[in-house]
């Protein structure tokens, strides 16, 4: 058990629809990663929260957004579905922000099933 | 810009036998360097990972691997393959932002 919970673990959802996946972090540790892994693109880096703050963005989708609260969690919100989006969505975490040889722990994902 | 590249999307090795999962990186500084196992329907978890020090870096599960700077290479060895093993292999740099980016993942398979 890594410290990091993901909620739902599994999702199946229509498209066009809308839908919200929730991580909370590790205890302790202030950042927040969300990574997309698909059959075909591998493990696609999203997002990046420290303490609060949107701290690096990847291969985000405009109709992605993520948010990470005043307790740490972080929610990723994924708008408009198309089946494409269909994928394993994992949250991770670690203590600092800056390149400090932490290591990020990963939660068990999200799955999503776009129909 | 950072990348990882993992050579052999696909690796099958017999029981007992030696497993290597290459991985090389591009980085325009001294990179922080981690190995991660995915097992099924499971989430990354750590193997080992090189910050400073040892070049040799020795893991969980008998794994370990060796930086090499010259050959901007940090390839995963274990000297002796288990069933267990059977697994996802993920190579990723840690860049100066704290951003991980990972390989595209090498999927071992342990021939009984």
């Amino acid at each position: 058990d890594s410290g990091v919970t993901q909620t739902p673990k599994h999702l199946i959802t229509a498209t066009g629809q809308r839908v919200t996946l929730r991580c909370s972090p590790r205890s302790g540790d202030l950042s927040v990663y969300w990574y997309q892994q698909s059959l075909d693109q591998g493990l696609q880096f999203l997002i990046q929260y420290y303490n609060g703050e949107e701290r690096a963005k990847g291969n985000i989708l405009e109709r992605f957004s993520a948010q990470q609260f005043p307790d740490l969690h972080s929610e990723l919100n994924l708008s408009s579905l198309e089946l494409g989006d269909s994928a394993l969505y994992f949250c991770a975490s670690s203590v600092s922000a800056g390149q400090s040889g932490n290591t990020i722990y990963f939660g068990e994902g999200s799955w999503l099933t776009v129909v | 810009a950072q990348s990882v590249t993992q050579l052999g999307s696909h690796v099958s090795v017999s029981e007992g036998a030696l497993v290597l999962l290459r991985c090389n990186y591009s980085s325009s500084v001294p990179p922080y360097l981690f190995w991660y196992v995915q097992y099924p329907n499971q989430g990354l978890q750590l193997l080992l990972k090189y910050t400073t020090g040892a070049t040799l870096v020795k893991g969980i599960n008998g794994f370990e691997a060796e930086f090499k700077k010259s050959e901007t290479s940090f390839h995963l060895t274990k000297p002796s393959a288990h069933m267990s093993d059977a697994a996802e292999y993920f190579c990723a740099v840690q860049t100066t932002g704290n951003q991980f980016y990972f390989g595209t993942g090498t999927s071992l398979t342990v021939i009984p």
